[in-house]
């Protein structure tokens, strides 16, 4: 059975740091891209981007380019999202899926359960 | 970028047959997905490549897509179909991104 398991709540500081995780498992963690979607409070799904495991390619919608870092740990078959400096507006639930199906018709079949950030002074 | 416009709101009576638009500047030629979240949940893949539907999803649901329009149709509805929904497609033009439509909330009534 795939799954993916993401880290807990996170409560943080404008400015601080922040890295947070999704495992997968029940399939070959390396042979699928993982991608990250924001759900701002009481809006819709954006996509943010995504990595290859297998070879570290990462692609990320202009608007969240220079804003996170999208990494893997093959070893642990572990996706990160990361901030340097993070901002109230960045308080949200994320998740992260797995992506089928070749580029022009991808989807994502399996979600993890999110990630809630809050960002508050 | 590409774009796609869902309306925010449909409402529907139980046993009913529901129709969600998604539109999009000759949608007819990509691939249309979608999705179903109920609140507090993540989301769930509904509909793929325009009319498939995966494993454990009722025949109730359906799709199609023709012309600027894709269409989620979600037949005998019931209360428990009452969720967010998505559509999506893969914005292979110069951004190369993976772009949701604005969602339905889907009442019933």
């Amino acid at each position: 059975e795939v799954q993916l398991v993401q880290s807990g709540v996170e409560v943080k500081k404008p400015g601080e740091s922040l890295k947070i995780s999704c495992k997968g498992s029940g399939y070959s963690f390396n042979s699928y891209w993982i991608g990250w979607v924001r759900q701002m409070p009481g809006k819709g799904l954006e996509w943010m981007g995504m990595i290859y495991p297998g070879d570290s390619d990462t692609k990320y919608r202009a608007s969240f380019q220079g804003r996170v870092t999208i990494s893997a740990d093959t070893s642990i078959s572990t996706a990160y999202l990361q901030w340097s400096s993070l901002k109230a507006s960045d308080t949200a639930m994320y998740y992260c899926a797995r992506h089928i199906g070749a580029e022009v018709g991808t989807r994502l079949d399996h979600w993890g359960p999110g990630t809630l950030v809050t960002v508050s002074s | 970028s590409y774009e796609l416009t869902q309306p925010p709101s449909v409402s529907v009576a139980p046993g009913k047959t529901a129709s969600i638009s998604c539109g999009g500047n000759n949608i007819e030629t990509k691939s249309v997905h979608w999705y179903q979240q109920k609140p507090g949940q993540a989301p769930v893949l509904l509909i793929y490549y325009d009319r498939d539907r995966p494993s454990g999803v009722p025949e109730r649901f359906s799709g199609s897509n023709s012309g600027n329009t894709a269409t989620l149709t979600i037949s005998r509805v019931e209360a428990g179909d009452e969720a967010d929904y998505y559509c999506q497609v893969w914005d292979s033009g110069s951004d190369h991104d993976l772009v949701f439509g604005g969602g339905t909330k889907l009442t019933v009534l």
